[in-house]
């Protein structure tokens, strides 16, 4: 089976310039996460996903990062305009969240394998 | 407030010696427990997941852990490391109640030939 397919795996950009990263989550899916991954500030949580719904992004760093889900099957996180400090490596997770009522239920989170972004 | 703690921010073993990595964790609500292992260049791979029922759980690539909810705890162990064991080991903790998992800092660990 297919896993989560992050694309690309690197990418290295100017300052100013937009970048976009994609993912393609396990099929059949219900949550979609993207994270960074820093020495600094280890694993951070960016935004999250439920059914193609933008439920938390108070984790996006300032109005330079968006992301959308179009589909089930696809999503992307785009920064714009990059900068030095947004150098990381970026990961996206999906799970199968199952819900009873109001209350969600935390599954395992399958990550693809990042992507390495270098602002220069 | 809720978090996760390991201690050991790097850890170095012979191979074939046994393993132990602590994880420490404070939640208010029920906690789903895990641990995911990083190999350089890699995401993150689940090795073993804790819901409820039997607190020593077993994973993958042979390793085990043992919720102890007196302490807090959920430490992973392996009897017998393998070189091939060295990455990044990532503890984490969810609940029935949200989507958001807290991630422990990892603890790097470096094997010995």
């Amino acid at each position: 089976d297919a896993g989560v397919i992050q694309s690309p795996r690197h990418e290295v950009t100017e300052m100013g310039q937009e970048v976009t990263l994609r993912c393609k989550p396990i099929s059949g899916h219900n949550s979609l996460f993207w994270y960074r991954q820093t020495m600094m500030r280890g694993l951070e949580l960016l935004i999250y996903f439920n059914n193609n719904v933008p439920i938390d992004d108070s984790g996006m760093p300032e109005d330079r990062f968006s992301a959308k889900m179009p589909n089930a099957s696809f999503s992307t996180l785009k920064i714009q305009p990059s900068e030095p400090r947004d150098s990381a490596v970026y990961f996206c997770a999906s799970s199968l969240l199952r819900t009873w009522g109001e209350t969600v239920g935390a599954g395992e989170l399958f990550f693809g394998e990042g992507s390495r972004l270098t602002v220069l | 407030a809720q978090s996760v703690t390991q201690p050991d921010i790097h850890i170095t073993v012979s191979e074939g010696a046994s393993l132990e990595l602590r994880c420490n964790y404070s939640y208010g609500a029920t906690p789903y427990l895990f641990w995911y292992v990083q190999s350089p260049g890699q995401g993150l791979q689940l090795l073993l997941k804790y819901f409820s029922g039997d607190t020593l759980v077993q994973g993958i690539k042979g390793f085990e852990a043992e919720f102890k909810r007196s302490q807090s705890s959920f430490n992973l162990r392996k009897p017998s490391v393998h070189w091939s064991d060295a990455a990044e080991y990532f503890c984490a903790v969810g609940s029935p109640g949200t989507y958001k998992y807290i991630f422990g800092t990892g603890t790097r660990l470096k094997v010995l030939a």
